[in-house]
């Protein structure tokens, strides 16, 4: 079973307006974490945000900001004011915790493509 | 900023031979792990390493991949006899300490091409 389920292969979005990437997770662990990077077309993986599972907020960052449902193992991620710059690669990764003897590799959904459109 | 590096940014090669992906983490950054992620697909996780020894590793790491920090500062990732399979980007990414909110850092990937 897969545990990151990233649904939109592709999305577009108008330059100005907000989007919602969709990321539903799967893990019997209490303690966990989910984070959310950037890959543009240049390929390096950039760090956009993290939220964790005791967290009880939604994480923000700029622009960026989480949308954490626990109990729907959501973890969407939603961007406002789109920029141009956003059109990229969007993956969502969890952490599971330590009861699974992991060191904390992270595990990937698909991804999402957006494009910005002007 | 501090940032983790990867060298060299591309490498080709023909199948059969030994490649050696170089990573340098974050100075101050004590777990480390290589990443592969082949063209079009997800991220994959390859193996961590703490305290000069392997922590964990996937099913992909099999014998033709080998990981060592030789000099206290280098991480690197050898592929003893490269398959054309092998063609990916790889990432190699760093954390300070093993707790759930620490944020694996990433490097910039080797773009590796097995003819």
């Amino acid at each position: 079973a897969q545990k990151i389920t990233q649904t939109q292969p592709g999305m577009f979005v108008q330059e100005k307006e907000a989007v919602t990437l969709d990321c539903t997770y799967d893990t019997s662990d209490p303690s966990y974490g989910l984070f959310w990077y950037k890959q543009p077309s240049s390929g390096e993986m950039i760090f956009l945000i993290y939220q964790g599972s005791y967290d009880q907020q939604n994480a923000t960052e700029g622009r960026y900001s989480l949308n954490f449902q626990k109990a729907r193992k959501s973890a969407n991620l939603v961007i406002s004011a789109s920029q141009l710059g956003d059109s990229a690669m969007y993956f969502c990764a969890m952490r599971e915790g330590r009861n699974r003897g992991s060191q904390g590799n992270l595990i990937f959904g698909k991804g999402t493509k957006l494009s910005v459109k002007p | 900023e501090p940032e983790v590096t990867q060298t060299p940014s591309h490498q080709v090669t023909q199948m059969g031979q030994e490649v050696i992906l170089r990573c340098v983490p974050i100075s101050n950054h004590l777990y480390f792990y290589w990443y592969r992620q082949i063209l079009g697909q997800k991220v994959e996780f390859l193996v961590s390493f703490y305290n000069n020894e392997i922590s964990e590793k996937s099913e992909i790491f099999d014998d033709q991949f080998s990981v060592e920090r030789p000099d206290g500062s280098n991480f690197t990732l050898k592929i003893r006899s490269t398959k054309l399979e092998d063609s990916a980007m790889y990432f190699c990414a760093s954390i300070f300490r093993d707790r759930d909110q620490e944020t694996q850092y990433f490097g910039p990937g080797t773009r590796l091409l097995v003819l």
